[in-house]
């Protein structure tokens, strides 16, 4: 079952505007993983914000995540028409021997030039 | 070269018909894992492998079998392929010590 759920499913928005994406999730996770897809091809990961941390930035990127709501925020900056992608949030649903990603459905951004 | 390598990267094969696929890895990661991705329904796990003597059931493995050959090659195969099995398959790899997936380009496969 999914853990993830992004909203929205897809947004469209002009170069140089930002773009929020937002995650929420069911259960307590060890960490919160952000991953890019270019159409059809593999997934690329971004950035991973941890249970105890509630903002992390990564260049152009920035994270919040709210554990009390089970929720997570994806904000691209100065968006880019090559940020153009599928964005996946990921739960890290943690295990004796390590992590298992559990993946949403996705949000599909368009930036238009 | 890429890290994490599949074949083939397309394929059209029938009903009923037994097919694999492959992975490879050069990353030098323990971790080894099968994907599914459907429109609308992002990614599934459908086998995972934290070592070359551990295989592991996904969320949605009825239908599919995987084998570790090595610690740098994790094969999925489809016994008797079905339409609904129609879909983008990836295989990812992480080390034991990390927490983020390095994915494959992937493997577009259409059942007939």
């Amino acid at each position: 079952s999914q853990q993830g759920e992004e909203d929205p499913q897809a947004l469209s928005i002009q170069e140089g505007e930002n773009a929020t994406m937002n995650c929420s999730y069911k259960t307590s996770i060890n960490n919160l993983q952000w991953y890019r897809q270019n159409s059809g091809r593999g997934l690329v990961h971004l950035i991973l914000i941890r249970s105890n941390e509630r903002e992390k930035h990564s260049g152009r990127l920035r994270v919040t995540l709210d554990t009390s709501k089970k929720s997570s925020s994806l904000l691209i900056t100065a968006s880019r028409a090559a940020d153009t992608a599928s964005y996946f949030c990921a739960t890290a649903d943690f295990m004796e021997y390590g992590n298992k990603l559990v993946f949403g459905a996705g949000t599909i951004l368009r930036v238009k030039s | 070269d890429a890290d994490v390598t599949q074949t083939p990267r397309n394929r059209i094969t029938k009903t009923g018909k037994r097919i694999m696929l492959e992975c490879s890895q050069t990353k030098g990661h323990d971790r080894m894992y099968w994907y599914r991705q459907d429109p609308g329904l992002g990614l599934r796990l459908i086998y995972y492998s934290f070592d070359v003597k551990d295989i592991n059931k996904g969320e949605i493995s009825d239908g599919y079998s995987v084998s570790r050959q090595a610690q740098a090659k994790f094969s999925l195969s489809l016994e008797s392929a079905i339409p609904n099995q129609t879909a983008l398959y990836f295989c990812a790899t992480s080390d034991w010590n990390q927490e983020t997936q390095y994915f494959g380009p992937g493997t577009r496969l259409l059942v007939l």
